[in-house]
């Protein structure tokens, strides 16, 4: 089992340009996350995926954009970055214990 | 929105000592309160989590306690190691919210 598995995993960016990023989990389960890491400010949810087919705003949705394309995929999309976007970004999903959610490894980007 | 408070922000503590950090959660009822350990360069792993019925749970070197009164949930890590050292975040989980994180250090 690879768990959650997140491409890139680094990514440049000019202001102004596009990218989804990619994240999949071979776990079953029915929920999915997107976080973004920030020094010094924890992890802010982006988007969730209870189950597949719906998705919901978390804390800091603006500028992004979500797909659930089936239960194993979620994907967060960029359409313009902007040097604010700058992060660590982190896919999550959870199954029954829904406190325990299983991280992938991360996607560093930097929008320059 | 509901928040929960982290401290300290970082800790350095010598082999064999006790780390401890502290969450404040605010007036809400949780189902579980979570701590996440995160190694640099990889994303954060479930490490121990308490219901709030229970005061204290240990799970070898790491106990979490619990004191309702007060809002504030801890952890500790007994016979601190070096490979202990890494970043903490204790969790509301019903509103998907992390704390800010505690660096932990632990020297050789």
């Amino acid at each position: 089992n690879a768990g959650v598995t997140q491409t890139p995993k680094f990514q440049v960016l000019k202001t102004g340009q596009s990218m989804t990023l990619q994240c999949a989990q071979d776990m079953n389960h029915n929920s999915m996350y997107w976080y973004r890491q920030d020094p010094g400010m924890g992890l802010r949810l982006i988007y969730y995926s209870a189950s597949e087919g719906t998705t919901d705003k978390g804390e800091v949705p603006n500028g992004y954009n979500v797909s659930r394309l089936n239960k194993r995929e979620f994907s967060l999309r960029l359409e313009s970055a902007a040097p604010s976007q700058t992060s660590v970004y982190f896919c999550a999903s959870s199954e029954g214990r829904y406190y325990e959610q299983y991280f992938g490894p991360g996607t560093r980007l930097t929008v320059t | 929105q509901q928040q929960v408070k982290q401290s300290p922000q970082s800790l350095i503590v010598q082999k064999g000592g006790i780390s401890i950090i502290n969450c404040a959660y605010e007036n809400t009822a949780f189902d579980y309160f979570p701590w996440y350990q995160q190694f640099p360069g990889k994303g954060p792993a479930l490490l121990i989590a308490i219901r709030p019925d229970v005061s204290e749970k240990k799970e070898g070197r790491f106990t979490i306690s619990f004191n309702k009164s007060a809002k504030q949930f801890s952890l500790h890590i007994m016979d601190s190691q070096p490979g202990d050292s890494a970043t903490y975040f204790c969790a509301a989980p019903e509103e998907y919210i992390f704390g800010t994180g505690t660096r932990l250090k632990v020297l050789a």
